[in-house]
């Protein structure tokens, strides 16, 4: 069974430019959400796609969207970077039954830390 | 307004006693609650979880409470080792809805000292 990974490790890029971030699902899992992390907080949540549709969002602009594709690995794209878009990004995958919510465990990768200039 | 709440930023304990994290919430439509550790580098790793039915889980050296009446669970670590030095983050969610996403206090720094 292989775990989530995420790439790349890390990326630097500057105001104003594009960033995608990538995401492999452990295996078996349906369902992917993403989290950024700002120093000193805990995981926010951005939104989850479950069977490649968005299935719920949290409170995020929509300069941040995303991509789930049948293999299940997901993409985080978000234009027009700003300063405090800093922050280390997580995905977590998970499995969820008919669209409900289950009480499975999301499992997070290493995450993705992007820095802004 | 923070949802989650972890009050203490860091606690530290000696090899072989007892750690105690506690986490406190407000909404009281979450139902299912979990505890992540997470190393520096790396992402949250799943810890143990409770559903809001039961009041107590344990798993080996891990228990956690949950006291639904005052909002409050705590994650008990006996004995704790060098080696459980992390940042311990509790998450919380409302597994009855349809989103399924998770709710993050900002973490506690355990240091477990030899």
């Amino acid at each position: 069974e292989t775990g989530v990974t995420q790439s790349p490790t890390h990326l630097i890029k500057t105001r104003g430019q594009q960033v995608t971030l990538r995401c492999s699902s452990q295996s078996g899992h349906n369902t992917v959400s993403w989290y950024q992390q700002a120093l000193g907080q805990g995981p926010q949540f951005i939104f989850q796609y479950y069977r490649e549709e968005e299935n719920g969002r949290g409170n995020f602009p929509p300069r941040f969207s995303g991509l789930q594709f049948p293999n299940y690995s997901s993409e985080l794209n978000v234009n027009a970077l700003e300063l405090d878009d800093s922050a280390l990004y997580l995905c977590a995958s998970s499995s969820l039954a008919g669209g409900i919510a289950s009480t499975d465990t999301q499992y997070f990768g290493p995450g993705t830390r992007l820095t802004v200039l | 307004d923070q949802q989650v709440k972890q009050n203490s930023p860091s606690l530290s304990v000696q090899e072989g006693r007892i750690s105690i994290l506690n986490c406190d919430y407000t909404n009281s439509m979450f139902d299912y609650f979990l505890w992540y550790k997470k190393y520096p580098a790396e992402g949250p790793t799943f810890l143990i979880s409770i559903s809001s039915i039961k009041d107590k889980n344990e798993d080996g050296r891990f228990t956690v409470f949950l006291n639904k009446s005052a909002k409050h669970l705590s994650l008990h670590i006996v004995p704790s080792q060098p080696g459980d030095s992390a940042v311990y983050f509790c998450a919380a969610g409302d597994y009855g809805g349809s989103q399924g996403n998770l709710i993050f206090g900002k973490g506690t720094k355990l240091s477990v000292k030899p």
